[in-house]
């Protein structure tokens, strides 16, 4: 089945502990990207990846970093997560043509909690 | 930068049909507008794009006008499963560098 998925789906954590969330979709899809998404402010892109080893930031990309080593995953990681970062966070992917115009296949979701 | 904005909630009785607004900056001319739908603890799902005048497919009908400073989303007779947050997504000239979504609208609809 095609699709995207992220890990863990749900994590408590405290201030300070490093974490990482992990994407990867079985579609050989170009390109991955991060989103968070709080209430009223809908969803804001983290960072995005056009391929294998290009990554870039996105609109809140603050206290985040992300690696794209190889063109299935694509993981979010949280050096040194913050409450701020209480949020939940979507990985999306897409073959690079339809991406460009706006078409994404986004993952479950991962509801994360900093304490 | 397209700064979209989208109205914030909608009720609708069933069967009736629902047009959801977005109003974005002017973008470019073959810019696309694209919405997705999202039930809760999911992920948002792709609904219908276009980049002018009307496009039509199995769940809804988008309307872009002339001046491309607003698209509508319009979803024929809604039902309860229709009850979820729409969102637009206008591209801004830079294809899938950057992604800007709108704030959502939470559809409500009522038996």
């Amino acid at each position: 089945e095609a699709q995207v998925t992220q890990n863990p789906r749900y994590l408590i954590t405290v201030t300070g502990k490093k974490l990482t969330v992990t994407c990867s979709q079985n579609m050989n899809h170009e390109y991955m990207s991060w989103y968070r998404q709080d209430p009223g402010l809908g969803l804001r892109q983290i960072y995005y990846s056009m391929n294998v080893e290009v990554t870039d930031k996105g609109d809140v990309p603050e206290g985040y970093k992300v690696s794209r080593k190889e063109k299935r995953n694509f993981p979010l990681i949280l050096e040194s997560p913050s409450p701020n970062q209480t949020s939940l966070y979507f990985c999306a992917s897409s073959p690079l043509d339809r991406a460009n115009t706006g078409e994404l296949f986004f993952g479950e979701g991962s509801r994360l909690t900093v304490l | 930068l397209a700064k979209t904005t989208q109205p914030i909630s909608m009720d609708s009785y069933e069967g009736q049909e629902v047009n959801i607004t977005c109003s974005h900056n002017n973008i470019a001319t073959n810019d696309y507008i694209t919405w997705y739908q999202q039930f809760p603890s999911q992920g948002p799902r792709f609904i219908i794009q276009g980049y002018k005048t009307k496009v039509t497919n199995e769940v809804a009908s988008l309307f872009i006008p002339a001046d491309r400073k607003s698209s509508t989303l319009s979803l024929p007779r809604v039902s309860l499963s229709d009850t979820a947050v729409y969102y637009c997504l206008p591209l801004t000239g830079t294809g899938a560098n950057n992604l800007f979504f709108g704030t959502g609208t939470r559809l409500t609809v009522i038996p």
